[in-house]
């Protein structure tokens, strides 16, 4: 198995307040992804990184922010949590990016926002 | 934004069946398409990337081809076992939206 972690693995929180995923990989890959999981609409791109310091938006970027200060760490942050991103989060890393490389999953968040 | 379309949404077969499920894509610059298998409180594993026209890919039980002028991907299981059950993914990604774009996915449930 790839060596990704999510952390935390469960999360309630109140509506407005902020939340941070992280997602950590010892793979040394240098593309990472974050997906949101929701009934009826499959896995959504919402950002990714191509490099340290380097991000750009996926498919559902607003409302969330991201950084990657370190090859190994991609955080999330939802500035001002609402309750439509009561979501299961997944991270996800490849060796390479452009759509040839295959991706490799972490064990996901279940967020739930109250 | 692609617009990936699986069907059927689910299906039930009896072990030992064999069964294939169906993933269209817009065939305009298309660029890759992949496979995932996502088990029940697992997370989604690769099956296989695809990119040229005619592929056909295998692994074990497990086959896929690829139709790229008409934007459409095969997936086969033969010989359906209880451990193939599972939700089954595609991807596609294409040179425009420069990420891949999954579909609703294919729950497949397999009967003892």
């Amino acid at each position: 198995d790839a060596g990704i972690t999510q952390s935390p693995r469960h999360k309630v929180t109140e509506t407005g307040t902020p939340v941070t995923l992280r997602c950590h990989q010892t793979e040394n890959h240098r593309y990472m992804y974050w997906y949101r999981q929701d009934p009826g609409h499959g896995l959504r791109l919402i950002h990714y990184s191509y490099g340290v310091k380097d991000t750009d938006k996926g498919e559902v970027s607003d409302g969330y922010s991201v950084s990657r200060s370190k090859t190994e760490d991609f955080l999330l942050t939802l500035e001002s949590a609402t309750s439509s991103q009561t979501s299961v989060y997944f991270c996800a890393i490849s060796e390479s990016g452009g759509g040839r490389a295959e991706q490799y999953f972490g064990p996901g968040t279940r967020l739930t926002v109250t | 934004i692609l617009n990936v379309e699986q069907s059927p949404q689910s299906l039930h077969v009896q072990e030992g069946d064999s069964t294939n499920f169906t993933c269209s894509f817009p065939s305009s610059n298309f660029y890759a398409l992949h496979w995932y298998r996502w088990e029940t409180a697992k997370s989604p594993e690769a099956l296989f990337v695809m990119t040229l026209n005619g592929d056909e890919k295998k692994k074990g039980r497990i086959s896929a081809t690829l139709n790229t002028k008409e934007g459409y991907s095969y997936l086969y299981i033969k010989g359906s076992q209880p451990e193939d059950s599972a939700t089954y993914l595609c991807a596609s990604y294409n040179n425009a939206g420069n990420m891949l774009t999954f579909g609703g996915g294919t729950r497949l449930m397999v009967k003892p």
